[in-house]
């Protein structure tokens, strides 16, 4: 059984530029969430996927956009980076069956300057 | 609103002392309650959640729906235990869509 993968592990992105990160889910999960942490804060949630569709959203603007594919993968959107952006992406899956763990990749680090 | 609250950003004991990292959540509506650790170089990981009533790893965390609380205890620290600790909440039947806190750091010291 496979973990919940992320990448790129790092990248510098320059304001006003787009960035795509991407999540593998782990084997067996149909459902993917994405969460931003920025420094010395908890992870907030952006939005969530669930078979090929969103499933709920958190307070971030519509720049934020995500994908999911027929395999569960997922990817996170977001255009017309602002410094604010930076921070750690964590996405995580899990499957729609009641009470069951969401699993977390090891993140993805975005900087912009 | 809904939010979660550590009000506490980092907690210090030697190793055998008690621990207890404070959650108190705001939520309408009936909330499940998880803790999650994070240790060094590791990525986010479920400890237990109020649903299981479980003990892992000998923490324990009780729900008060009173105080809306969600307190993690353990009797005695083992700084194998030092870690970042963060309290989230879901919806019941909410996919995981949780809401975290702002985290606890648990420093054990020899």
């Amino acid at each position: 059984e496979t973990g919940v993968t992320q990448s790129p592990t790092h990248l510098i992105k320059t304001r006003g530029q787009q960035v795509t990160l991407r999540c593998s889910s782990q084997s067996g999960h149909n459902t993917v969430s994405w969460y931003q942490q920025a420094l010395g804060q908890g992870p907030q949630f952006i939005f969530q996927y669930y078979r090929e569709e969103e499933n709920g959203r958190g307070n971030f603007p519509p720049r934020f956009s995500g994908l999911q594919f027929p395999n569960y993968s997922s990817e996170l959107n977001v255009n017309a980076l602002e410094l604010d952006d930076s921070a750690l992406y964590l996405c995580a899956s899990s499957s729609e069956t009641a009470n069951t763990e969401a699993f977390f990749g090891q993140g993805t680090r975005l900087t912009v300057v | 609103a809904q939010r979660v609250t550590q009000p506490e950003k980092l907690l210090s004991v030697f190793k055998g002392a008690p621990v207890e990292l404070k959650c108190n959540y705001s939520y309408s509506g009936s909330p499940e309650l998880f803790w999650y650790v994070q240790y060094s170089r590791q990525r986010l990981q479920l400890l237990l959640r109020h649903i299981s009533r479980e003990s892992i790893k000998g923490f324990t965390a009780d729900l008060n729906k009173g105080e809306t609380s969600f307190h993690l205890k353990k009797p005695f620290a083992q700084e194998e235990d030092s870690a970042m600790y963060y309290c989230a909440l879901s919806r019941i039947g909410g996919y995981n869509k949780l809401i975290f806190g702002a985290g606890t750091r648990l420093a054990v010291h020899p």
